[in-house]
């Protein structure tokens, strides 16, 4: 069975350009979180949906950032635009919903130069 | 706010060697999650403890989760060099399925 699927695997960019992260949760899954990665802070959850809404967005950093689940089996990350300080891995998680146990997807890992 | 402390962060040991990562809080979880991860890869599940005072074996690795469900442990014996990586406890709220991570234990086995 396929696991959670992330594209890019590895994006470089230059700072104030457009980055576009891909998601698609396991089949049957209804709940998709997004997180994010560094050294410094260690794994934060950016947004969470389930059912394709959007439920907790806390954790956004800020504006530039914004997330959408079109459908079931799709989700974006989009930050506009990037800066240095948004490199990251950025890992896409999904389950069952109310379950707790997450699976996560190989992450992208994100350069902003 | 929820909060999940681990201990030790950085953990250099010889194989063979037994050891214990902790991880704490002053919150109540409704679980308490153990991942591993790779680099280069995303956290991957290894135990679920759900009942205050649980404990799980899964071969050389015990996992306890406290009487209160506020701390939980990972107890590893005789460590291989396999068993490097990054552990990650995270805490579960009822019915969210949202998680709280802790920090994460870096573990390194020289052979």
């Amino acid at each position: 069975d396929a696991g959670v699927i992330q594209s890019p695997r590895h994006e470089v960019t230059e700072m104030g350009q457009e980055v576009t992260l891909r998601c698609k949760p396991i089949s049957g899954h209804n709940s998709l979180f997004w997180y994010r990665q560094t050294m410094m802070r260690g794994l934060e959850l950016l947004i969470y949906f389930n059912n394709n809404v959007p439920i907790d967005d806390s954790g956004m950093p800020e504006d530039r950032f914004s997330a959408k689940m079109p459908n079931a089996s799709f989700s974006t990350l989009k930050i506009q635009p990037s800066e240095p300080r948004d490199s990251a891995v950025y890992f896409c998680a999904s389950s069952f919903l109310g379950e707790e146990t997450q699976y996560f997807g190989p992450g992208t890992r994100l350069l902003v130069l | 706010t929820q909060l999940l402390e681990q201990s030790p962060q950085f953990l250099s040991i010889q194989e063979g060697e037994n050891l214990t990562v902790y991880c704490n809080s002053s919150s109540v979880f409704s679980s308490l999650q153990w991942y591993r991860q790779e680099p280069g890869e995303g956290p991957v599940l290894l135990v679920t403890v759900v009942t205050g005072g649980e404990v799980k074996k899964l071969k050389r690795l015990t996992f306890q989760f406290g009487d209160a469900r506020k701390d939980s442990s990972l107890h590893i014996t005789a460590a291989q060099p396999g068993d490097t990586g990054l552990y990650l406890c995270a805490g579960g709220t009822s019915n969210t399925g949202k998680l709280i991570f802790g920090q994460g234990t870096t573990l390194q086995v020289k052979p």
